[in-house]
């Protein structure tokens, strides 16, 4: 079946270390995005690619970047990762419009010790 | 800056109650407004909904968009324990490339 899928499910980090979660998706659409779900918070968009267009939210932090090296990979890296850092990242496809459909995957759980 | 607010926050009701969930919004550029349904994992999608005055169905679930006073209802018919989660209500803008922009959800708890 076409997916998102994220690795890993769970991520244990330290304070500081840097950590990079993947998202990969099979549906072959082209804008991908990366929200930042804290405990009983809405989902927060981070950022997003339009194909390889790079679009930043304005207030992303400078400590998060992403890379987007073909249509099917996405990933996210947090070089200093806080104690604030911790959440639910969720990865989502979509093929430019609700009318098509976004995909979520399952998300990377990171906790930082 | 573009905003979702929910209502309420949470909600704890009897299995077979009727529940009602609500979202206003105020965005730029507005596209759709999605409904979704978040259990411990990522989203699932319920209703997308584009138009004003015209109801989304499915089954027990129901969705109307007013796109005047600009909010949306989700109706929950003879809620069971498995319609326990956080609804999650989403706007589409697009202003160059789509995004969604999330409200922070209703928590519906529902007891047996």
């Amino acid at each position: 079946d076409a997916m998102v899928i994220q690795n890993p499910r769970y991520q244990v980090t330290q304070f500081g270390k840097p950590v990079t979660l993947s998202c990969s998706q099979t549906l072959n659409h082209n804008v991908m995005y990366w929200y930042q779900q804290k405990s009983s918070q809405a989902p927060k968009l981070l950022f997003h690619y339009y194909d390889k267009d790079f679009n930043n939210e304005a207030d992303t932090p400078d400590n998060f970047q992403s890379r987007r090296p073909n249509t099917s990979f996405c990933f996210l890296d947090i070089r200093s990762p806080g104690l604030g850092d911790a959440a639910m990242y969720l990865c989502a496809t979509s093929r430019g419009a609700a009318l098509y459909g976004y995909t979520f995957g399952s998300g990377t759980r990171l906790t930082v010790v | 800056e573009d905003k979702v607010v929910q209502s309420p926050l949470s909600l704890v009701v009897h299995e077979g109650d009727t529940v009602t969930l609500n979202c206003s919004y105020e965005v730029t550029n507005f596209r759709s407004l999605l409904w979704y349904k978040q259990e411990k994992k990522a989203p699932t999608f319920l209703f997308m909904l584009t138009s004003s005055g015209i109801e989304k169905k499915s089954g027990r679930l129901s969705s109307i968009l007013d796109k005047k006073e600009l909010f949306s209802i989700l109706n929950i018919t003879a809620t069971q324990t498995g319609d326990s989660a956080v609804y999650l209500c989403a706007v589409e803008t697009a202003f160059g490339n789509e995004k969604l922009t999330f409200g922070t959800g209703t928590r519906l708890t529902i007891i047996p």
